[in-house]
């Protein structure tokens, strides 16, 4: 079964530009998590979605936005790009039927390294 | 207080030894306690989580160990190797609330077994 995928696997953009970037999650799986990483702050939550539904939100500002389609491929947005922004974007999914009471384990794809200049 | 403090922030142990990790949280609400390896390059994976209703669970070499009334829990690493030499997260996350997808991640502990 192939994991997790995510394109593209570098970028380099420079402050004020936007980026998109996708996932494609492992087949059968509906739910699909963001998170940044960064030396500074760590491992951060973005965003979930399931059923092209946006279930759960980190602390992030509004700059970063996500969406996910009808096949569970899901691609994050994040538009006016800050120095801050840099860093690596790590998409994660898990089987259907999370939420309130779930507990399904979350397989990380190898992410996107986006670097702002 | 949705804060995950992890200890040490980097580790280095003798080929054989025992590696120990540590965690601690703040919100009694949580609910799943998983830790992550994660190598250079790559995504993070999980290696063994555990639930507030059992002190201990192991797989393989690997153990974690939960203190509900200290708010702590830890990874234990039996007999090293140093192919276990990565970064180690702890995390924990609201399942009951809201689906153990939204994880709190501790700041990572870099771990190097020496040969």
């Amino acid at each position: 079964k192939a994991g997790v995928t995510q394109t593209p696997r570098y970028l380099i953009k420079t402050r004020g530009q936007q980026v998109t970037l996708s996932c494609s999650p492992i087949s059968g799986h509906r739910s699909v998590s963001w998170y940044q990483q960064t030396p500074g702050q760590g491992l951060q939550f973005l965003f979930e979605y399931f059923s092209e539904t946006q279930r759960n939100k980190g602390n992030f500002p509004g700059r970063f936005s996500g969406r996910q389609f009808s096949n569970s491929r899901s691609e994050m947005n994040v538009s006016t790009l800050e120095l801050g922004d840099s860093a690596l974007y790590l998409c994660a999914s898990s089987l259907a039927g999370g939420g309130q009471g779930s507990y399904n384990e979350q397989f990380f794809g190898p992410g996107t390294r986006l670097t702002v200049l | 207080q949705q804060q995950v403090k992890q200890s040490p922030q980097s580790l280095i142990v003798q080929k054989g030894g025992i590696s120990i990790i540590n965690c601690a949280y703040e919100n009694t609400a949580f609910d799943y306690f998983p830790w992550y390896q994660q190598f250079p390059g790559k995504g993070p994976a999980l290696l063994i989580a555990i639930r507030p209703d059992v002190s201990e669970k192991k797989e393989g070499r690997f153990t974690i160990s939960f203190n509900k009334s200290a708010k702590q829990f830890s990874l234990h690493i039996m007999d090293s190797q140093p192919g276990d030499s990565a970064t180690y997260f702890c995390a924990a996350s609201l399942g009951l609330i809201q689906g153990a997808q939204k994880l709190v991640f501790g700041q990572g502990t870099r771990l190097t077994i020496n040969p």
